[in-house]
């Protein structure tokens, strides 16, 4: 069965700081993975995914992520965070090339500081 | 519109009652997704339809809740005899599928009540 945590319910970095927001994944076939990002009222949208090419992904708005198959993880990352990044952020897995067996994690609330 | 749309925005109902939860996805857009998301946690899949089919019930979490699409458009959640656990904000999402990869577009939710 596939799983989903993420490591932190909350994480707050300051204006420029690294965002770094964990998630480690459980899957008994080679996975498919995703991160989502929802604003404050605003609907969800996907930020990136890893359908088994390259191990780095890259995303929108200067996130990326990489796969590490050793470490089962997916960890999103971003250099230098905005006030704008504030967000909710979902890490999902899937053990299909579609979108009707994702399974969400719980979703990292980010807050950046000025 | 250009993006998917749910309505209502919010749904307030009475224990007991039903309540029909409403998506119109992207023109278009043949695959349609149906997820619940309840106060802090994660999204829930629900079921997804290709076309007006249903191939994945198995993510409704009772037999009072169903779903139906209509014409490769407009879908309906129908949740019969409303419980208090119910209460979540429903998202529909739908999907095109260019250059080889499906992307997924999700509406603003529904968010429902249940006193």
């Amino acid at each position: 069965a596939q799983s989903v945590t993420q490591l932190g319910s909350h994480v707050s970095v300051s204006e420029g700081a690294l965002v770094l927001l964990r998630c480690n994944y459980s899957s008994s076939v080679p996975p498919y993975l995703f991160w989502y990002v929802q604003y404050p009222n605003q609907g969800l949208q996907l930020l990136l995914k890893y359908t088994s090419a390259a191990t780095l992904v890259k995303g929108i708005n200067g996130f990326e992520a990489e796969f590490k198959k050793s470490e089962t993880s997916f960890h999103l990352t971003k250099p230098s965070a905005h006030m704008s990044d504030a967000a909710e952020y979902f890490c999902a897995v899937s053990e299909g090339t579609s979108y009707d067996k994702v399974i969400f994690g719980p979703g990292t609330s980010l807050s950046v500081i000025p | 519109g250009a993006g998917v749309s749910q309505s209502p925005s919010n749904k307030v109902t009475e224990k007991g009652k039903d309540v029909e939860l409403r998506c119109d996805p992207i023109s278009g857009h043949t695959a349609l997704y149906w997820y619940r998301q309840r106060l802090g946690q994660g999204l829930e899949f629900l079921i997804y339809f290709q076309g007006n089919s249903a191939p994945d019930k198995s993510g409704l979490p009772s037999d009072r809740f169903s779903a139906e699409r209509t014409g490769e458009s407009v879908s309906t959640l129908t949740i019969q005899r409303t419980q208090q656990e119910d209460s979540a904000v429903y998202l529909c999402a739908s999907t095109v599928r260019a250059g080889g990869t499906d992307t997924q577009y999700f509406g603003p939710g529904t968010r429902l009540t249940v006193l």
